[in-house]
């Protein structure tokens, strides 16, 4: 079974922090990993995503993230946060053969000025 | 390249009618995913169809239903409806190699009276 568990609904930074998003996932085959954002009134946008290789992966709007699985973690982080970045994130696993996809409750990030 | 399109946007209805939703994927997408997107349960997999075959299935009622025509487009229909059925109507397509990337349209926002 898989199932996505991200710690925090609301996280909140100031302009220019670091920015951590935490995700932990239980699967019972080899998962792909995916965080999306989501705009208000919007659709979801792909940020990054883990399938094989390197743990570590880069996504757009410099955001990235690190596969751990001894830790079964894939948290987002980003250096700086910038307003811009205030929105909806969700965190979504994936069996590697893929079925279907089983997304986190969310984390609403806001960034202060 | 358009990106997936969801029609209409939003749509009011009161209990106990029908609704049917319209998803027209990216060119040259076979797979066509729905999503339910609501406050309290978050995002959760209503199914896939590709080649205009159903392919996976969430755990929803038989009230929910959907097809898939020749050109790819998807349709989803929910019949008698019910007041917790109002909630964000998300539609993914994705191309048949690479199922696991999937591009989301901007939903279609349904509340029931």
């Amino acid at each position: 079974a898989q199932s996505v568990t991200q710690l925090g609904s609301h996280v909140s930074v100031s302009e220019g922090a670091l920015v951590l998003l935490r995700c932990n996932y239980s699967s019972s085959v080899p998962p792909y990993l995916f965080w999306y954002v989501q705009y208000p009134n919007q659709g979801l946008q792909l940020l990054l995503k883990y399938t094989t290789g390197a743990t570590l992966v880069k996504g757009i709007n410099g955001f990235e993230a690190e596969f751990k699985k001894s830790e079964t973690s894939f948290h987002l982080t980003k250096p700086s946060a910038h307003m811009s970045d205030a929105a909806e994130y969700f965190c979504a696993v994936s069996p590697y053969n893929f079925n279907k996809f089983y997304f986190g409750s969310g984390t609403k990030l806001n960034v202060k000025p | 390249k358009a990106g997936v399109t969801q029609t209409p946007r939003y749509l009011i209805k009161t209990r106990g009618q029908q609704v049917t939703l319209s998803c027209s994927p990216i060119s040259g997408h076979r797979s066509v995913s729905w999503y339910q997107q609501t406050p309290g349960q978050g995002l959760q997999f209503l199914f896939e169809y590709f080649s205009e075959t159903q392919r996976n299935k969430g755990n929803f009622p038989g009230r929910f239903s959907g097809r898939q025509f020749s050109n790819s487009r998807s349709e989803m229909n929910v019949s008698t409806l019910e007041l917790g059925d109002s909630a964000l109507y998300l539609c993914a397509s994705s191309l048949a190699q690479d199922r696991n990337e999937q591009f989301f349209g901007p939903g279609t926002r349904l509340t029931v009276l």
